[in-house]
Formats: C-alpha cells, sequence, structure tokens
C-alpha cells in the first residue's frame, strides 16, 4: 500500500524566513504534484514534477523531486503572509491510471 | 474557462437520511474524480470515471456510496443511508486525459455534515 507521508504537519514561522517541506513515499514513481489548500476552500494545482531531478519555481516557492530517495522538497523562500495555507503533495502511482494518493498535509502559518 | 462547478456546497443530514451531490467538470475534460478529505486529512479517492466508465472504485464503500456520469458529462454522488462517519468535504476534480503532465481540477467542494 502506498504511504505519503508529510512533515512536519504543522510549521509556524516568521516572515522573511526560510523553509522546507518535506514529503517521503513508499514506492516507486516518477510523478508527483503540490497542492495548496486555504480554509474553508478547494486545492490549487502548484506544482507538477514529472521526473526525477525535476525543478520548478514559483514566486517564493520552488519544489523538487528525487524519485530515487522518494522525496520531494517544497522548499520557500523569505516567507510573507499571504503563504500561510495547507500544502498537500500527491503522488501518482498507477502508470496510466492518474490516480492520486495524497499526503497528510503541512499547515503552515506565517507569522508578521 | 469555467472551473468545476460543485451543489451543494453545504449539506446537514441526520444519519440515515439520503444525500446527493452534483459536479459539473470543465469543459472537455473527459476524467472526474470525487474524493472525500475528512477534516484535518488529505483528500482520499472515492471513484474515478473516463468519459461515462469507472475506471477505479477501489475505495468507494458500495454498500452506501453510488456515483454515475451519464453522458460523460456531469456526475452525481450519493450516500444512502448516510453514517455519522461521512461527515467530510466531497471534491470533485477533472482533468484532461492525455499523455503525462495532466493536472486535476478541484472545485469548491460539498461540506456534509451528518448528525
Amino acid at each position: 500500500e502506498l504511504k505519503v507521508e508529510q512533515n512536519p504537519l504543522f510549521l509556524s514561522m516568521q516572515e522573511g524566513k526560510n523553509y522546507t517541506i518535506y514529503c517521503n513515499y513508499s514506492t516507486t514513481s516518477d510523478r508527483l504534484y503540490w497542492y495548496r489548500q486555504d480554509p474553508g476552500k478547494s486545492l490549487e494545482s502548484l506544482f507538477v514534477l514529472l521526473s526525477n531531478g525535476a525543478v520548478k519555481q514559483e514566486g517564493r516557492l520552488m519544489a523538487s523531486l528525487d524519485t530515487k530517495a522518494r522525496l520531494s522538497t517544497l522548499h520557500i523562500t523569505a516567507a510573507v503572509h499571504d503563504l500561510s495555507a495547507t500544502y498537500f503533495c500527491a503522488v501518482d502511482l498507477n502508470f496510466g491510471n492518474e490516480k492520486l494518493t495524497f499526503g497528510t498535509g503541512t499547515r503552515l502559518t506565517i507569522i508578521p | 474557462e469555467a472551473g468545476v462547478a460543485q451543489s451543494p456546497r453545504y449539506k446537514i443530514i441526520e444519519k440515515r437520511q439520503s444525500v446527493a451531490f452534483w459536479c459539473n467538470p470543465i469543459s472537455g475534460h473527459a476524467t472526474l474524480y470525487w474524493y472525500q478529505q475528512i477534516l484535518g486529512q488529505g483528500p482520499k479517492l472515492l471513484i474515478q470515471f473516463q468519459n461515462n466508465g469507472v475506471v477505479d472504485d477501489s475505495q468507494l464503500p458500495k454498500d452506501r456510496f453510488s456515483a454515475e456520469r451519464l453522458k460523460g458529462v456531469d456526475s452525481t454522488l450519493k450516500i444512502q443511508p448516510a453514517k455519522l462517519e461521512d461527515s467530510a468535504v466531497y471534491l470533485c476534480a477533472s482533468s484532461r486525459t492525455s499523455g503525462r503532465g495532466y493536472e486535476q481540477f478541484f472545485g469548491p467542494g460539498t461540506r456534509l455534515t451528518v448528525l
């Protein structure tokens, strides 16, 4: 059974600081997705990572994928309050079937 | 481009009652998903449709949950009878199905409370 684990589960950080969220998964996959969810809202797609070594950046967020280590990271640079949200990674196991298994989520709070 | 539409947004029912949710995917998206998101957890896939056929329903509690996607566009998810543990947000998502790099686009969800 595929397991997708994120850490930390909760993260409180000050504005201007850098931090990294980790996503580990238990079975081989080369497709990983990051989503953002604001309280009471739906999920917004952030990044799609499709190969080993893939790196994508958007504003203050950068995501990477290491398929050999079964690890993805979401790095936050110089955090701002607007980044406060819950972040989910999701792994696609069934090649061609496009079935996502989501991680537990990381609730990020940026403190002014 | 219009996003994924869902209704109702909120529903409160008593246990053993029935409830139905509706989803209209993004135009042209062949694949449609229903997820259950329990408070504090990530979404869990219930069922996946490709056009009007079921691709995966391995995690759908078939004794009480049912879903259909007639004509390969809109979809309904039904719970009958509801249990307390069904309280959750039910998310519908859709995607194009053409090779790698697809993204799933999520609707606003229906928050179900079972009393």
